[in-house]
C-alpha cells in the first residue's frame, strides 16, 4: 500500500522559514516524480511544486518561485520543501502527492494526509 | 495565472445525476488531454476520480466520468450517493511543467 506522510509544518513568523519532509512507503520510490499541493483556508487546491524521479528537473508555481525549494532524498524515501521568506498567504495544509503516469506525469495519483502551515506574526 | 473556473456549488437528490464544469483557456484545458479531477472529503487527502480527461482509476465507481470540449472540462457523476457529498477540483497540465486546478465546487446530496 502506497502511503505518504508529511511532516515539519508549524507556526512561523512572516519572512521566517520551515522544512516540510514527505515520506514514502509501499513502492519504488525512485521512480515516481512528486508534487507539493498547498490548500489556503477557506480556499481551493493550489499547485506548488514538482520533481522527477532522479532530481534533475524541478517546477515551481511563480507565487512561490524564487522562495520555495524542492528535493529528494531517494535513499530516505523522502522529498523536502525548503519554504523561505515566508507570507501571510503561504498559510494553509501542505499536501505532497506521487505523481501518476499514463501518456505523461500528468496527474496525482496518491496524496498524503497533509501538513499544516501557519504564517502569522 | 487563474484558477480553472467551476460552479461554487451543486446539489442532487440520491439517485439523480449531476455535472461539473470545469473551463480554462487555450493555453491549459484546450491544449492538452491532461486533466484530472479529485474528490476531497475535509480532513482528508484528496482522491483521484479521473486522469487524462475520461480515464477512471482501478476502484473507482463507473458512476464517474469525464469528458472535455474545447476549453472545457465536465465531471458527471451519475446515480448520486450520500457519499458522494464532497469537493471537487478538476485540474489541468498548463504547460512548463505546471499545473493549475480549478476554485473546487461543493457538491451537496440532498
Amino acid at each position: 500500500e502506497v502511503q505518504l506522510v508529511e511532516s515539519g509544518g508549524g507556526l512561523v513568523q512572516p519572512g521566517g522559514s520551515l522544512r516540510l519532509s514527505c515520506a514514502a512507503s509501499g513502492l519504488t520510490f525512485s521512480t515516481y516524480w512528486i508534487h507539493w499541493v498547498r490548500q489556503t483556508p477557506g480556499k481551493g487546491l493550489v499547485w506548488v511544486s514538482r520533481i522527477n524521479n532522479d532530481e534533475s528537473s524541478r517546477s515551481y508555481a511563480d507565487s512561490v518561485k524564487g522562495r520555495f525549494t524542492i528535493t529528494r532524498d531517494n535513499a530516505k524515501n523522502t522529498v523536502y520543501l525548503q519554504l523561505n521568506s515566508l507570507r501571510a498567504e503561504d498559510t494553509g495544509v501542505y499536501y505532497c502527492a506521487r505523481a501518476g503516469y499514463s501518456s505523461a506525469w500528468s496527474y496525482f495519483e496518491y496524496w498524503g494526509q497533509g501538513t499544516l502551515v501557519t504564517v502569522s506574526s | 495565472q487563474s484558477a480553472l473556473t467551476q460552479p461554487a456549488s451543486v446539489s442532487g437528490s440520491p439517485g439523480q445525476s449531476i455535472t461539473i464544469s470545469c473551463t480554462g483557456s487555450s493555453s491549459d484545458v484546450g491544449s492538452y488531454n491532461l486533466l484530472s479531477w479529485y474528490q476531497h472529503h475535509p480532513g482528508k487527502a484528496p482522491k483521484l476520480m479521473i486522469y487524462e480527461g475520461s480515464k477512471r482509476p482501478s476502484g473507482v465507481s463507473n458512476r464517474f466520468s469525464g469528458s472535455k470540449s474545447g476549453n472545457t472540462a465536465s465531471l458527471t457523476i451519475s446515480g448520486l450517493q450520500a457519499e458522494d457529498e464532497a469537493d471537487y477540483y478538476c485540474c489541468s497540465y498548463a504547460g512548463s511543467s505546471t499545473f493549475i486546478f480549478g476554485g473546487g465546487t461543493k457538491l451537496t446530496v440532498l
